[in-house]
C-alpha cells in the first residue's frame, strides 16, 4: 500500500478527442475527490464520491466531464471533446475515518495526471 | 472570488531559521484548515491541520496557528531545512469534509 495512484501520469491529446483518467484510492478510504490544478493556482474542486454515490459536483464540471465510481473503489474521470482550456493537472484524493490515515477532513492526494490538449 | 488567499507568492529563508507562511480566508463557514506541501510533478502532500476549536497545533518542526477573529492562519517551520523547499498550499473546509478550497500557494526556498 500505498497511497493514491493515478493513471496515466501524462496524456497528450488533440482537441476534440475524448480522454479517460483512472484513480485508485487508499483501500480503506470511502471518499474520493477529483480536483484540477492549472499553472500558478491551487487545486480546484471538481467532484466527490462517498462509496459509489457522487455527492457533489462543482460548476467547473461542465457537461463534457463525467466521473464514475461504479463499485465504490476506483474512479474514472472522462472528458469528452477536449478543448485547449482543459489542459491542466487532474488530481485525485481520498479520505476516510477508518484505518491509520487520518479523518475525513484530511485528504491524501495522488501524483496527478497531466493533460495537454493540442 | 478567492476565499482562501496566500498573498506571498514566494519566500526565501536560510537553513536553520524559521519559515513563516501566511494564509487569510474570507468564508466564516470554514472550520477546518490544512497545509499541504507540493514538489514539482507530484501531488500535494498533507502536512498538518487544525480545527477551529483550537488556536495551535504542533507536529515536530511544523506548527500551525489559527486566529479566527482575524480569519488568519500561519504555518511555522523551525528549523527550516533545504528539503522543505517546495510550494505550500493552505486549504480550508466547512467541516462537511466534502471539498477543500485552496489558496494559490507560496513557494518556499530554503538556502544554505
Amino acid at each position: 500500500d500505498t497511497g493514491v495512484s493515478q493513471n496515466p501520469r501524462h496524456k497528450i491529446t488533440k482537441r476534440g478527442q475524448n480522454v479517460t483518467f483512472r484513480c485508485d484510492p487508499i483501500s480503506e478510504h470511502n471518499r474520493l475527490y477529483w480536483y484540477r490544478q492549472t499553472l500558478g493556482q491551487g487545486p480546484e474542486f471538481l467532484t466527490y464520491f462517498q462509496n459509489e454515490a457522487q455527492l457533489e459536483k462543482s460548476r467547473l464540471l461542465s457537461d463534457r466531464f463525467s466521473a464514475e465510481r461504479p463499485k465504490g473503489s476506483f474512479s474514472t474521470l472522462e472528458i469528452q471533446r477536449t478543448e485547449q482550456g482543459d489542459s491542466a493537472m487532474y488530481l485525485c484524493a481520498s479520505s476516510g475515518a477508518t484505518g491509520l490515515r487520518g479523518s475525513y477532513n484530511e485528504q491524501f492526494f495522488g501524483p496527478g495526471t497531466r493533460l495537454t490538449v493540442l | 472570488d478567492q476565499q482562501v488567499k496566500q498573498n506571498s507568492p514566494s519566500l526565501s529563508v536560510q537553513e536553520g531559521r524559521i519559515s513563516i507562511l501566511n494564509c487569510d480566508y474570507t468564508n466564516s463557514m470554514f472550520d477546518y484548515f490544512l497545509w499541504y506541501k507540493k514538489y514539482p510533478a507530484e501531488g500535494p502532500t498533507f502536512l498538518i491541520s487544525i480545527s477551529s476549536i483550537k488556536d495551535k497545533n504542533e507536529d515536530g518542526r511544523f506548527t500551525v496557528f489559527l486566529n479566527k477573529s482575524a480569519k488568519h492562519l500561519s504555518l511555522h517551520i523551525v528549523p527550516s531545512q533545504p528539503g522543505d523547499s517546495a510550494v505550500y498550499f493552505c486549504a480550508a473546509d466547512t467541516g462537511t469534509a466534502s471539498k477543500l478550497t485552496f489558496g494559490t500557494g507560496t513557494r518556499l526556498q530554503v538556502t544554505l
